[in-house]
């Protein structure tokens, strides 16, 4: 069945930068879209990006635009998520979601990981 | 931006009652409009997508309806799992805003 694994997650300094990795099984990872949503503490859901299959089409939302890279290594079947001059209000639980796109428009997210839990904190 | 309102923002209510939740658009979306929801502490679940479309393996007491702007969620008779919170979310365009949310609660 399809599993996603986020991990990188941690205590990090306003200012500092922290990688999250995703790890995906249980499906043909090079098939789909794939995207970073995050819920601060108490909060409600915010889309942070989106990678297309081949990395060649990426969006990210406005908040993280020009701090947050987002990639994907096919061979690793693995997503990540690049995060720089993080700020106080980027403290979140960060999930990776697999995207069903249809005629390579993103739909719906059908698979979430557990997430991962970044705290930015001095 | 695409605003996504949700109402109410919580209610209580009782095994087995049927229970509405609607999602509005500050613009028309088409059918772009899907479901989620999320136990304390767990990930969030997608139960309906494209405004009516059942997911895998979601129980049908759930059903979804609704085009343009206006959306509704149904629980027909709601079960003991069932009390969560439940998230609509627009996928016309980017930014695919979420409603903030309906805390759905046991009375």
């Amino acid at each position: 069945q399809v599993h996603l694994v986020e991990s990188g997650g941690g205590l990090v300094k306003p200012g500092g930068s922290l990688r999250l990795s995703c790890a995906a099984s249980g499906f043909t990872f090079s098939d789909y879209y794939m995207s970073w949503i995050r819920q601060a503490p108490g909060k409600g859901l915010e889309w942070v990006s989106y990678i297309s299959t081949s990395g060649n089409t990426i969006y990210y939302a406005d908040s993280v635009k020009g701090r947050f890279t987002i990639s994907r290594d096919n061979a690793k079947n693995s997503l990540y998520l690049q995060m720089s001059s993080l700020r106080a209000e980027d403290t979140a639980v960060y999930y990776c979601a697999r995207v069903f796109a249809v005629v390579r428009r993103p739909d719906y997210f059908d698979y979430w990981g557990q997430g991962t839990l970044v705290t930015v904190s001095s | 931006d695409i605003q996504m309102t949700q109402s109410p923002s919580s209610l209580s209510a009782s095994v087995g009652d049927r229970v509405t939740i609607t999602c509005r658009a500050s613009q028309s979306i088409g059918s772009y409009l899907n479901w989620y929801q999320q136990i304390p502490g767990k990930a969030p679940k997608l139960l309906i997508y494209s405004a009516s479309s059942l997911q895998g393996g979601v129980p049908s007491r759930f059903s979804g309806s609704g085009s343009g702007t206006d959306f509704t969620l149904t629980i027909s008779s709601l079960q003991p799992e069932d009390f969560a919170t439940y998230y609509c979310q627009e996928s016309y365009r980017a930014p695919y805003t979420f409603g903030q949310g309906t805390k759905l609660a046991i009375k």
